[in-house]
C-alpha cells in the first residue's frame, strides 16, 4: 500500500493527451513539492518533473506537472509510442521523515 | 558526466547479510544527501534510507529499520548499505539516488539515479 495514490493504469491513442493523478496528504504533498519519474521497461527511473512543475533540461514540453493542495497531476500531450512507461509521483513526507512514492501508473499508448 | 554506479548485489540466504556500494562521479558528492530506493519484482518504488551530506541526519523506512545501515565515505565518493537479517521480501533491485537542494525554492529533488543492483534473498 503506497502512501501516495495513483491510478494503476492509463491509456490513450497516439497524439492525444493523458493526465495521471497523485493523491497524498498534508504531511507530504500538502507540505512539500512533488516530483515525477518515468521508468521505461528494464531501466532505472528518470526524473521527469521536479518542484511540482519544472522540467529538467532535455525533457520535452509535452510533459507538464501541477499541484493543488494535497494532490498533483502529470499531463502528457501529443502522446508518442515511446511514452509507454511506468510513471511515479514522489514527495518528502515530514511525518515519516522519508520519501514516499505513488504505486505507479502504467501508461499504454494504444 | 554525473554518474552513480551500484554494486554488491547477489543471491543470499534468508538471515544472511550483504553490503551494497554506490560509486559517485561527475559531481561534488560531499554536498549532496543520498538515498537508497528499491523495487521488488513487478512492484513499485520503495524508499529505503537517506543520509545527509555529512551523515548527521539518517533516516530509514520502517520495513528495514534495525536491519539495514546506510553509510557514506565522502573521501571516496561512495555510499553504502549494509543489509543484515535479510528476508525474502527484501528481494529487489536497489537503486542509489542523489538528492539536490534548490536554495532559491528551498525544495529537494531526488534527481540522479544509478542503474541498480539486484538482491535476491532465497534459500
Amino acid at each position: 500500500q503506497s502512501v501516495l495514490t495513483q491510478p494503476p493504469s492509463a491509456s490513450e491513442p497516439p497524439g492525444q493527451r493523458v493526465t495521471i493523478s497523485c493523491s497524498g496528504s498534508s504531511s507530504n504533498i500538502g507540505s512539500n513539492t512533488v516530483n515525477w519519474y518515468q521508468q521505461l521497461p528494464g531501466t532505472a527511473p528518470k526524473l521527469l518533473i521536479y518542484n511540482n512543475n519544472q522540467r529538467p533540461s532535455g525533457v520535452p514540453d509535452r510533459f507538464s506537472g501541477s499541484k493543488s493542495g494535497t494532490s498533483a497531476s502529470l499531463a502528457i500531450s501529443g502522446l508518442q509510442s515511446e511514452d509507454e512507461a511506468d510513471y511515479y509521483c514522489a514527495a518528502w513526507d515530514d511525518s515519516l521523515d522519508g520519501w514516499v512514492f505513488g504505486g505507479g501508473t502504467k501508461l499504454t499508448v494504444l | 558526466e554525473v554518474q552513480l554506479v551500484e554494486s554488491g548485489g547477489g543471491l543470499v540466504k534468508p538471515g544472511g547479510s550483504l553490503r551494497l556500494s554506490c560509486a559517485a562521479s561527475g559531481f561534488t558528492f560531499s554536498s549532496h544527501s543520498m538515498n537508497w530506493v528499491r523495487q521488488a519484482p513487478g512492484k513499485g518504488l520503495e524508499w529505503v534510507s537517506s543520509t545527509s551530506s555529512s551523515s548527521r541526519y539518517i533516516y530509514y523506512a520502517d520495513s528495514v529499520k534495525g536491519r539495514f545501515t546506510i553509510s557514506r565515505d565522502n573521501a571516496k565518493d561512495s555510499l553504502h548499505l549494509q543489509m543484515n537479517s535479510l528476508r525474502a521480501e527484501d528481494t529487489a533491485v536497489y537503486y542509489c539516488a542523489r538528492d539536490s537542494y534548490d536554495l532559491l525554492s528551498g525544495t529537494i529533488t531526488m534527481d540522479v539515479w544509478g542503474q541498480g543492483t539486484t538482491v535476491i534473498v532465497s534459500s
